[in-house]
């Protein structure tokens, strides 16, 4: 079973330019998280999907940061503009909700250094 | 709101030795706890869970977590030691009717040969 699938695994940028991250969920994965992670913090949650409906957005800094979730499958996170501040890991999780006991899988993370 | 508390950045422990990370958390309701193991550069691990029943859960690579209810505790253990568990240690927390996963901020454990 392919596990989830981000990319770019790395990116670098510019302050003001955009960046947009790629979630593929593993397959069947009707719940899709996005998280950021801070150097040496533990992942916070940005947005949560159900299908393709953002059931939990708050912590979304939404003046520069958007999702999108169309088709319920793919996600696509992005930046716009990027500040200094942004530079950290953007890690996308996805979670089976039949017989849900909370479980999280992860992908490998896209880094983003803001210059 | 939920909360999980990692009080040690870092531990060290001799290889073959028993390790320790440990995990409090706050939360209404019953928890589900993880425990997730994130390697340089790369996503998340799952390592194990406790849902409900036998306080003492066995997961992945020969660790094993304690739940503590009235110490709302979940510390992390290995009866010995391997230089290849070192590593970032997360801990995390669901309950409260909230559906995602809060983390602590990690423990460095650290295996020295």
């Amino acid at each position: 079973e392919a596990g989830v699938v981000q990319s770019p695994r790395y990116k670098i940028i510019e302050k003001k330019q955009p960046v947009a991250f790629w979630c593929n969920p593993i397959s069947g994965h009707n719940t899709l998280y996005w998280y950021l992670q801070n150097l040496g913090q533990g992942p916070e949650l940005l947005i949560r999907y159900e299908n393709e409906e953002a059931v939990d957005d708050s912590q979304l800094p939404k003046d520069r940061f958007s999702a999108e979730r169309l088709k319920g499958v793919d996600s696509t996170l992005k930046i716009q503009p990027a500040e200094l501040g942004d530079s950290a890991v953007y890690l996308c999780a996805s979670k089976d909700r039949k017989g849900d006991t909370g479980e999280l899988f992860f992908g490998e993370g896209s880094r983003l250094t803001v210059l | 709101a939920q909360s999980v508390a990692q009080p040690e950045d870092q531990v060290n422990v001799a290889e073959g030795n028993p390790l320790t990370v440990k995990c409090t958390y706050s939360v209404s309701g019953n928890p589900y706890l993880f425990w997730y193991v994130q390697y340089p550069n790369r996503g998340l691990q799952f390592l194990l869970k406790y849902i409900t029943g036998d306080n003492l859960v066995k997961g992945s690579y020969g660790f094993e977590a304690e739940f503590n209810k009235s110490q709302t505790s979940f510390h992390l253990k290995k009866p010995s030691a391997l230089v290849s568990d070192s590593a970032l240690y997360f801990c995390a927390v669901r309950g409260g009717g909230a559906d995602g996963l809060t983390f602590g901020k990690g423990t460095h454990l650290i295996i020295q040969p």
